[in-house]
């Protein structure tokens, strides 16, 4: 997808181990953000980026962590996974003026 | 507090007929409006945007209208297609930040040949 990649396209993890999902773009693009995509609740922002070391959390925030050592990777980490973190996570890029998001393929996630 | 409304949550179509799905927002701040097509296991791709500056906005088959006054927009697909069926999010934003984009909840189409 147009220079962004996920990685791994799917996990399954135990409850209460950590899990590190990877997004990697190569668009030099300054805005990256991780959603979750839920039936009946469409896409909700976990936390996104403005710039290397510069992150803000979205609405739905709580269990997770991210960084962002470097323009190209935005890394969302669960500390402890949970059963309700179950989801297809999706990383988008964005540059800076108008114009809308550019969408990973996703992570599909199952803490069990 | 859901920033955009959409609806139906699910549409099935003849093939050949208008597909048309509603999206409102209450924030008058946003001023870019897109839609989002996205197929299984695929993520959501951009398909169209307007801004409020204009009424509506056409490409090809597709067209957003837009009623600034009522705070909604919507999707109208024209000569609906098998290959239409998909999920489509609205998303409502302010442009030139990197905020985040606001979306719905969905509509999953499903066009019958």
């Amino acid at each position: 997808d147009a220079g962004i990649t996920q990685s791994p396209r799917h996990k399954v993890t135990e409850t209460g181990t950590p899990v590190t999902l990877r997004c990697h773009q190569t668009e030099n693009h300054r805005y990256m953000y991780w959603y979750r995509q839920d039936p009946g609740h469409g896409l909700r922002l976990i936390h996104y980026s403005y710039g290397v070391k510069d992150t803000d959390k979205g609405e739905v925030s709580d269990g997770y962590s991210v960084s962002r050592s470097k323009t190209e990777d935005f890394l969302l980490t669960l500390e402890s996974a949970t059963s309700s973190q179950t989801s297809v996570y999706f990383c988008a890029i964005k540059g800076a003026g108008a114009g809308g998001y550019t969408f990973g393929s996703g992570t599909r996630l199952t803490v069990v | 507090q859901q920033q955009v409304k959409q609806s139906p949550q699910s549409l099935i179509v003849q093939k050949g007929g208008i597909s048309i799905i509603n999206c409102a927002y209450e924030n008058t701040a946003f001023d870019y409006f897109p839609w989002y097509q996205q197929f299984p296991g695929k993520g959501p791709a951009l398909l169209i945007a307007i801004r409020p500056d204009v009424s509506e906005k056409k490409e090809g088959r597709f067209t957003i209208s837009f009623n600034k006054s009522a705070k909604q927009f919507s999707l109208h697909i024209m000569d609906s297609q098998p290959g239409d069926s998909a999920t489509y999010f609205c998303a409502a934003s302010r442009s030139n930040t990197g905020n985040q984009f606001y979306f719905g909840t969905g509509t999953s189409l499903t066009v019958i040949p």
